[in-house]
């Protein structure tokens, strides 16, 4: 079946613009994280959405971040005011129902943003 | 203290060796531990779980030790295939962070050498 999909794969911005990234999760998987991966670097969690529950947002570095989920289905991570250090690839994944942590996450390609 | 730690390497390993790294955890509540991969430029895939009685997948073993705060992989008979960043996964429960507690180690990138 159809893995995580992102969306752009690849988004070159200038300082200040806001962008729009997205996530379509496995069918069926209630739980999307979103983290974020700098060169050589490891994954930094950013946003958790469970079900119809009220996201985890402790993740998100700045007010400048924010993500939703529409229908429980696919996620946007909205990043305004872009600046130098935003740079790095974004990803996300999906789980079947979070629960712990006990299920296998399963992550999209990712989107490599840059900005100039 | 970082929560989950890992030697980022890297390991540099003649084909067809052993190789074995760590990653120490430290929460002693944690729950459930994973191993994944992530190849260059590519999205991180589940290794395998790592079970409290330990558990082999072919040339992969993964073991727990609870006591010392550490889980543990081991490749025998490496592959060329097998060079990658191995990503070491903790489920702190409700006392750790985000993402439903699970919390990624950096990673120990991994060069099997002809």
């Amino acid at each position: 079946g159809a893995g995580v999909s992102q969306s752009p794969s690849n988004k070159v911005t200038e300082k200040g613009k806001d962008v729009e990234l997205r996530c379509d999760p496995i069918s069926g998987h209630t739980a999307l994280y979103w983290y974020r991966q700098s060169l050589g670097q490891g994954l930094e969690f950013l946003i958790y959405f469970q079900g119809n529950s009220a996201p985890d947002k402790s993740g998100l570095p700045s007010d400048r971040f924010s993500a939703e989920r529409t229908g429980g289905s696919v996620s946007t991570l909205t990043i305004q005011r872009t600046q130098q250090e935003d740079s790095a690839v974004y990803l996300c994944a999906s789980s079947f129902s979070g629960g712990g942590g006990a299920d296998t996450q399963y992550f999209g390609p990712g989107t490599r943003l840059t900005v100039l | 203290r970082k929560e989950v730690e890992q030697d980022p390497g890297p390991f540099n390993v003649p084909e067809g060796a052993t190789v074995a790294f760590n990653c120490t955890y430290s929460n002693s509540a944690s729950q459930s531990f994973f191993w994944y991969r992530q190849d260059c430029r590519k999205e991180p895939k589940l290794l395998m779980s790592v079970y409290s009685s330990g558990n082999e997948d072919g040339r992969f073993t993964a073991q727990l030790n609870r006591a010392s705060q550490y889980i543990s992989l081991l490749i025998r008979d490496s592959k060329l295939s097998d060079s990658a960043t191995y990503l070491c996964v903790v489920n702190m429960g409700d006392s750790g962070g985000g993402a439903d507690g699970l919390t990624f180690g950096k990673g120990t990138h991994l060069i099997i050498q002809p």
